[in-house]
């Protein structure tokens, strides 16, 4: 599966919306494009994935770009409860793990 | 609908005992995935099942840790003679047979060796 790569640490003022980018430029065909998070001392929580269109759900929104190199996921109204590690994973569209990495810690301020 | 529980939800062990982790999936999954979360490090795959078949054993770390998966439904992850490193949070996630598989995880259960 594809690597990705985001940054670390992101700040969001509460209310505002809060733009979480991820590059995976070796991306293949048949990969989508999961984001999860985890908030401290819970298991992950899937949000959202794509594989070419763009995607939106009640909790997020996800925009994928048409090369599909990177892709940013959209928490259109932060609250406190969004504070989380969140992660972006490529996986291929079959069963099989799903490869974290270090995810970017973001942390929603009043 | 419940999704997947895990229990217990702590474990406190003393180092060279034999410990016993209970994954139940979301009822008509058929895929189950283990993975571990040690302090401060990423989450690291384990084990998967899927339906009757060879499960993907290829991130257990040892041969002391072993799962089995009953039924098609609940599984067991058993860690024989404990070391105080496989301390860490024991993650399961399971997955419908039908559409991408995505996983849904439970709360996992937090192991400490002693």
């Amino acid at each position: 599966d594809a690597k990705t790569t985001q940054p670390p640490s992101m700040d969001c003022a509460e209310g505002r919306a809060a733009n979480l980018p991820c590059n995976h430029s070796t991306i293949s065909g048949n990969e989508y494009v999961y984001w999860y998070r985890q908030i401290h001392s819970q298991g992950p929580q899937y949000i959202i994935h794509g594989l070419k269109n763009n995607e939106t759900n009640e909790m997020a929104s996800l925009i994928i770009t048409e090369d599909r190199k990177s892709s940013t996921l959209i928490l259109p109204h932060a609250t406190l409860r969004d504070t989380a590690v969140y992660y972006c994973i490529v996986k291929a569209d079959s069963w099989g793990k799903l490869q974290f990495g270090a995810g970017t810690q973001v942390v929603v301020t009043p | 609908g419940a999704g997947v529980s895990q229990s217990p939800s702590n474990k406190v062990t003393e180092k060279g005992k034999d410990v016993e982790l209970r994954c139940d999936p979301i009822s008509g999954h058929t895929a189950l995935y283990w993975y571990r979360q040690s302090l401060g490090q990423g989450l690291e795959f384990l084990i998967y099942f899927q339906g009757n078949s060879a499960p993907d054993k290829s991130g257990l770390p040892s041969d002391r840790f072993s799962a089995e998966r009953t039924g098609g439904s609940v599984s067991t992850l058993t860690i024989q003679r404990t070391q105080q490193e496989d301390s860490a949070v024991y993650l399961c996630a399971s997955s419908s047979p039908y559409g991408t598989d995505t996983q849904y995880f439970g709360p996992g259960t937090r192991l400490t060796v002693l």
